[in-house]
């Protein structure tokens, strides 16, 4: 079946850094790809979609490019902010088989200290 | 704006008892609901995705004896935990898609349960 695998948290960055959480996935059809971000005692809020290969998806100074022949779509940000502390998912579902079962990943949570 | 509201935010039961939690799509026309328990342990599990003019597929180890669904129009949906035990705790979160937006699900802030 299909599965998303993500860095392992968590991740403790100062304010001003650079962040790069891993996503790699695994399907035998083509997916649209996600990232979302779950602040404490809230839902997951979506971040930002790609739905086509070796496009580049952006939101909040976040971006991943979905990389069709490696499979992945990496989590960066150039300079991340104490606000940024939360947990963040990557997640894949298939738009063309009608479906819609969304797979997600285990989360990276990730802290920014001042 | 696409807002999905659930509730309640917290409840506790006894084990052994039942609870429902109710999802509300506010703002959109919730065609697929799928219904997750978050957990330390297992992150993100799928317990069922419910269609409109469907039938509700239920994900392995999850059945509808023990999480019925109710999802009579688009938007509202419901579960319910029959006979709770320990290991149902967790953030039960709902997930409504529609078809405007394409493949996005969007979230509820989810119901926690506790069981005693």
């Amino acid at each position: 079946g299909d599965s998303v695998t993500q860095t392992e948290g968590p991740v403790t960055l100062s304010e001003g850094t650079s962040l790069t959480v891993n996503c790699s996935y695994e399907t035998k059809q083509y997916p649209t790809l996600f990232w979302y971000v779950q602040y404490p005692g809230e839902g997951p809020q979506l971040l930002f979609k790609v739905p086509k290969a070796n496009e580049k998806g952006s939101n909040r100074g976040f971006e991943a490019t979905y990389n069709k022949e490696a499979t992945s779509f990496h989590l960066q940000k150039a300079s991340v902010q104490e606000s940024d502390s939360a947990v963040y998912y990557c997640a894949l579902t298939h738009v063309n088989t009608g479906n819609y079962k969304y797979v997600f990943g285990a989360g990276t949570r990730l802290k920014v200290i001042a | 704006g696409a807002l999905v509201y659930q509730y309640p935010r917290r409840t506790i039961c006894k084990s052994g008892t039942s609870m429902r939690m109710e999802c509300q799509a506010v703002g959109f026309q919730a065609t697929s609901v799928a219904w997750y328990r978050q957990s330390p342990q297992k992150t993100f599990e799928l317990i069922a995705l419910s269609t409109v003019n469907s039938a509700i597929k239920y994900e392995q180890n999850f059945t509808q004896e023990k999480f019925p669904i109710s999802h009579p129009n688009l938007s509202f949906s419901s579960m319910t935990v029959l006979n709770a035990y320990l290991e149902d705790r967790g953030l039960y979160l709902c997930g409504a898609r529609w078809t405007g937006g394409l493949e996005t699900l969007y979230f509820g802030s989810g119901t926690r349960l506790t069981v005693l």
